[in-house]
């Protein structure tokens, strides 16, 4: 069965230090798509990043970066140089192919970042 | 473009009364999903549509929850007889297919029961 634990219930840290998120899933299939989404304090989410099971290739988009490592089911995020304006609940959440793209979402990590 | 519309932002009620909760979703978009987001609950999934393809139910809580997507487009999510473990915010989101392209979310109904 599908299954996303975001185990960091929220997590507060000084501006401008390093922050990582976890995300660890459960799957059945070989195939499979991880995201993370972003929800800032307006309340409507946002997309991140997308990630198939067959490209294992950390990705880096400014402050953002991603480690996807199949080995511990794992696909944390971690924001360099953390900014107050990121502070916001972030999902992690699963696709299995087989599922008909059904997509399952952690509980979040509601991240605070302070001033 | 408009974006992912839900209707009403906001809805109050008394227990064991029912609710209809609308979602437009961006025009052309096959995929439609609902999703329940309840304080330090993350967000349940509830119930999936893709094109013309029976919907995955598996997420309904209740059979007092049902959904129904006419014409492949709008979406309405009815709770019967409200109960008040059904407060919280009622998120809706569409895609062209999720797996090749982000969801997009509306910004939700938020439902108390009083």
């Amino acid at each position: 069965a599908q299954k996303v634990t975001q185990a960091q219930t929220e997590i507060s840290v000084v501006e401008k230090e390093d922050v990582t998120l976890d995300c660890v899933y459960e799957t059945r299939d070989t195939t499979y798509y991880l995201f993370w989404y972003k929800q800032p304090p307006s309340g409507e989410l946002v997309f991140l990043i997308r990630r198939n099971s067959f490209d294992e290739q950390n990705e880096i988009s400014g402050r953002y970066s991603w480690n996807f490592q199949k080995s511990t089911s794992s696909f944390n995020f971690t924001i360099t140089a953390s900014q107050v304006v990121d502070s916001a609940v972030y999902f992690c959440a699963l696709s299995e192919y087989n599922r008909d793209d059904k997509i399952i979402f952690g509980k979040g990590t509601r991240l605070h970042i302070l001033p | 473009g408009a974006g992912v519309s839900q209707s009403p932002s906001n809805k109050v009620t008394e227990k064991g009364k029912d609710v209809e909760l609308r979602c437009d979703p961006i025009s052309g978009h096959t995929a439609l999903y609902w999703y329940r987001q309840s304080l330090g609950q993350g967000l349940e999934f509830l119930i999936y549509f893709q094109g013309n393809s029976a919907p995955d139910k598996s997420g309904l809580p209740s059979d007092r929850f049902s959904a129904e997507r006419t014409g492949g487009s709008v979406s309405t999510l009815t709770i019967q007889r409200t109960q008040q473990e059904d407060s919280a915010v009622y998120l809706c989101a569409s895609s062209y297919r999720p797996l090749n392209s982000p969801l997009h979310f509306g910004n939700g109904t938020r439902l108390t029961v009083t």
